[in-house]
């Protein structure tokens, strides 16, 4: 039982370019969650999903798209990377009617 | 708009000291959550509080939990320097796909 896992742990980027962030969790859990922490600021929620094959916007969505086409498995997508996108991302899941967020290790990524 | 604030946003005090960090929110919320975050790890669950009264401790801290004040505190008592870490206090609303609205984090560190 790995819990939540993100790959990869750590990215450089080009302004511009376009990269996929993978969180994969094998708990069964129906909620996942993308959040991003910048210096000094808790975390914020990119995107979530209540279950496969659904998506829905969090407080800061621009820049970046998401999808959940396997249970397991919850996608952040940024299509062309900007330095305002350089954060430490981070992903969770938890189950319907259990009250806990796990968290994933964290990805943390540059753009120049 | 969920706003949730903590203050102090910095907190250096004594190991044996006692000292208490406070989570305000604006608006009726499910539950409240807190959470520690050591220098670049995830974070860890320290505690969830379901309902108005609600007081759990663990250890040297004791979160508690007043509803119509809309307000949690997490007391720290006879501080430690392993205790030194960013806790961060979340609230959650259900109909919202659970999702969690995060402090911007009260940073301690405690000194032998």
């Amino acid at each position: 039982n790995a819990g939540v896992t993100q790959t990869p742990k750590f990215r450089v980027l080009k302004t511009g370019q376009s990269m996929t962030l993978l969180c994969a969790q094998d708990m069964n859990h129906e909620y996942m969650y993308w959040y991003r922490q910048d210096p000094g600021m808790g975390l914020r929620l990119i995107h979530y999903s209540v279950g496969e094959g659904t998506t829905a916007k969090g407080e800061v969505p621009d820049g970046y798209n998401v999808s959940r086409l396997k249970k397991q498995n919850f996608l952040l997508g940024l299509e062309s990377a900007a330095p305002s996108q350089t954060s430490v991302y981070f992903c969770a899941s938890r189950r319907t009617a259990i009250y806990e967020q796990y968290f994933g290790p964290g990805t943390r990524l540059t753009v120049t | 708009e969920l706003k949730v604030e903590q203050n102090p946003l910095f907190l250096s005090m004594q190991e044996g000291k006692n000292y208490t960090i406070y989570c305000n929110y604006s608006t009726t919320s499910d539950r409240l959550y807190w959470y520690r975050q050591d220098p670049g790890k995830s974070l860890e669950s320290l505690f969830v509080l379901l309902s108005n009264g609600a007081v759990k401790q663990e250890g040297r801290l004791m979160a508690s939990l007043d509803t119509k004040a809309r307000l949690s505190t997490l007391h720290i008592t006879a501080a430690v320097h392993d205790l030194s870490a960013t806790y961060f206090c979340a609230v959650e609303r259900e109909t919202s796909g659970s999702r969690l609205t995060f402090g911007e984090g009260t940073q301690l560190t405690v000194n032998p």
